[in-house]
């Protein structure tokens, strides 16, 4: 069955370090997306992808980067982890642009 | 400026009662309208949605209604059973290039 997984569930890291989050879906969906959420704020989106080589910046893109290299992975970088960006962090990806989501389950980051 | 509004946080209601969820959107190209379930530790998942051409939406025990001149939707749960609490997530699409949500709405069924 196709699906879309998310590694790790759970990550503890320090401020200053750069973490990756992963992504890979195998419903061969072009388009993905990242979101974090956070209490109060609900699900704000981070960056999003509408194929290979197409990377493009959501609300809360500030200190986080992607790169789609190929059609199943979006990996999301922290590029010097804030003990701001602790959160749930989620991954998304759908046949069409604004429609049909199915979303991962989602990865628990905590930096210290 | 947020696009998707869902004004009440939290809401709690009896068991066989009836949940309202209500939502709120400024964006007058939205033109797709869905909602979304969470459960803890859980991504959220796909539970109803309605087009613009349609005023009303069942699937079951859930109804979405849309007023496109108010520009509201609500999410009707009849009758609420204590495995409908979760957080509900409103969004909007359509012609837009991607889905806009809201902040959630925790409901909470009590027996």
């Amino acid at each position: 069955d196709a699906e879309i997984t998310q590694s790790p569930r759970h990550k503890i890291t320090e401020t200053g370090r750069q973490v990756t989050l992963a992504c890979h879906q195998t419903w061969n969906h072009n388009n993905m997306f990242w979101y974090r959420q956070d209490l109060g704020h609900g699900l704000r989106l981070i960056h999003y992808s509408y194929g290979v080589q197409d990377t493009n910046k959501g609300e809360v893109s500030d200190g986080y980067s992607v790169s789609r290299s190929n059609t199943e992975d979006l990996p999301l970088t922290l590029e010097s982890a804030a003990s701001s960006q602790t959160s749930v962090y989620f991954c998304a990806s759908s046949v069409d642009r604004d429609y049909g989501y199915t979303f991962g389950s989602g990865t628990r980051l905590t930096v210290v | 400026d947020q696009q998707v509004k869902q004004n009440s946080p939290s809401l709690s209601v009896q068991e066989g009662r009836i949940s309202i969820l209500n939502c709120d959107y400024t964006n007058s190209m939205f033109d797709y309208f869905l909602w979304y379930k969470k459960y803890p530790a859980e991504g959220p998942t796909f539970l109803i949605s309605i087009s613009s051409i349609k005023d009303k939406n069942e699937d079951g025990r859930f109804t979405v209604f849309l007023n496109k001149s108010a520009k509201h939707l609500s999410l009707h749960i009849v009758p609420s059973q204590p495995g409908d609490s979760a957080v509900y997530f409103c969004a909007a699409g359509g012609s837009v290039g991607r889905l806009y949500f809201g902040r959630g709405t925790q409901l909470t069924v009590w027996p």
